[in-house]
């Protein structure tokens, strides 16, 4: 059963590099045929794409953070991982790790999530 | 990027009745050369993830109820629960994955 876990701190001080982790279990990263991808939460925001990465190191992002957003994959650990630099008040979310629905494909509906997440700035 | 607007942001439904929602793009999210919608409706209820229920505007998820199914095309999407359970009781979303970014509606509550 695939399985999702996030992982990180829970409060981020302003300015800093907000850094999670997203550990699979249940299905093997290696040469994957799906992509996997990080999406937030916030009741102001809704939910917000972040960011996809395939097994290769292939990435995407999202126009509106892309200049602030890092989506990194270590197959040999069987995670992906998510870095948010420059933080405010305004990436206070919850953080959901999750899988792309349609093999090979980056872009899709997203099938697995998991739990999430909060993450909060704040000094 | 193209926009969701889901209607109404709740509503309260009797066990056993209807639920209609709505969902509406500001573009068509049907790819006429494979004849899909690229559109997913996805259920949350408090504390947990969204849960995904039903994939290319029709094609329900494996578990998913029967009573949950998913209509529409191009730009106008429903979501039914044809007779409402208390399990129901949740946020709905619809989201594209028609173009890069994916985006999601506001969200639509259920409620008994």
């Amino acid at each position: 059963q695939l399985q999702l876990q996030e992982s990180g701190p829970g409060l981020v001080k302003p300015s800093e590099t907000l850094s999670l982790t997203c550990t699979v279990s249940g299905y093997s990263l290696p040469n994957s045929i799906y992509y996997w991808g990080w999406i937030r939460q916030s009741p102001g925001r809704g939910l917000e794409w972040i960011a996809t990465v395939y097994y290769s190191g292939s990435t995407f992002y999202n126009p509106s953070l892309k200049s602030r957003v890092t989506i990194s994959i270590d197959t040999s650990k069987n995670q992906f991982s998510l870095k948010l630099s420059s933080v405010t008040a305004a990436d206070t979310a919850v953080y959901y790790c999750a899988r792309i629905g349609s093999p090979l494909v980056p872009n899709s509906h997203f099938d697995y999530w998991g739990q999430g997440t909060l993450v909060t700035v704040s000094s | 990027d193209i926009v969701m607007t889901q209607s109404p942001d709740s509503l309260a439904v009797s066990l056993g009745e209807r639920a209609t929602i709505n969902c509406k793009s500001s573009q068509t999210v049907l790819y006429s050369a494979k004849n899909k919608n690229y559109l997913a409706w996805y259920q949350q209820k408090p504390g947990q993830p969204p849960k995904l229920l039903i994939s290319w505007a029709s094609t329900r998820e494996s578990g998913v109820p029967d009573r949950f199914s998913g209509s529409g095309s191009g730009t106008d999407f429903t979501l039914t629960i044809s007779s409402l359970q208390a399990e129901d009781v949740a946020v709905y979303y619809c989201q594209q994955y028609y173009t890069t970014p994916p985006t999601f509606g506001g969200g639509t509550r259920v409620e008994i």
